[in-house]
């Protein structure tokens, strides 16, 4: 158990309205990373972090964006929500090895 | 541009028998991979690694063979068990990224 717990778990949204999910670790892990899973298409990465401040994009970044103002805390942002936006978002963060612990998943419906 | 493909979307395999799951990769940069096993509403959980310095490596029911000329991998499962259902995820980075590369998944069905 890597510590990371994942906020909401569950969201329907409709489609324009603003979204925000949050990862949260207590181990103090450097990097954390959000992706996509979605079906036929395994996961693909939507931005990451190698610490407070310091972000970067990923394969499909397009539509979000992403804070991390605290070490523990990895915020990501749909600011206007779409139908192709409707996922399965998993955190995860980078262990000792280079091995990367994933979060328990948000499911987000946009309507 | 899929780098890391695993082409068999399914696997039904017999409890007890071996369960073989493929990978292939395109860049020859990717030096370290890893097998990710995923239930049905919850996280991918981590099960091995290998580093490119090796062949192979092994973990109880669970090996992973590397072959770089071939730019293959597999996981071998031994002996399958219902639990094992799952589908599995195939994963590389190479040391100067962060980032991993995932496979679509292959999902493996275990029937007693």
């Amino acid at each position: 158990d890597a510590g990371i717990t994942q906020s909401p778990r569950h969201k329907v949204t409709e489609t324009g309205t603003p979204v925000t999910l949050r990862c949260h670790q207590t181990e103090n892990h450097r990097y954390m990373y959000w992706y996509r899973q979605d079906p036929g298409h395994g996961l693909r990465l939507i931005h990451y972090s190698y610490g407070v401040k310091d972000t970067d994009k990923g394969e499909v970044s397009d539509g979000y964006s992403v804070s991390r103002s605290k070490t523990e805390d990895f915020l990501l942002t749909l600011e206007s929500a779409t139908s192709s936006q409707t996922s399965v978002y998993f955190c995860a963060i980078m262990g000792p090895h280079n091995e990367q612990f994933f979060g328990p998943g948000t499911r987000l419906t946009v309507l | 541009d899929q780098q890391v493909k695993q082409n068999s979307p399914s696997l039904s395999v017999q409890e007890g028998r071996i369960s073989i799951l493929n990978c292939d990769y395109t860049n020859s940069m990717f030096d370290y991979f890893l097998w990710y096993k995923k239930y049905p509403a919850e996280g991918p959980t981590f099960l091995i690694s290998i580093s490119s310095i090796k062949d192979k490596n092994e973990d109880g029911r669970f090996t992973v063979f590397l072959n770089k000329s071939a730019k293959h991998l597999s996981l071998h499962i031994v002996p399958s068990q219902p639990g094992d259902s799952a589908v599995y995820f195939c994963a590389a980075n190479s040391n100067s990224g962060y980032a991993l590369n995932f496979g679509k998944g292959t999902s493996l069905l275990v029937t007693p």
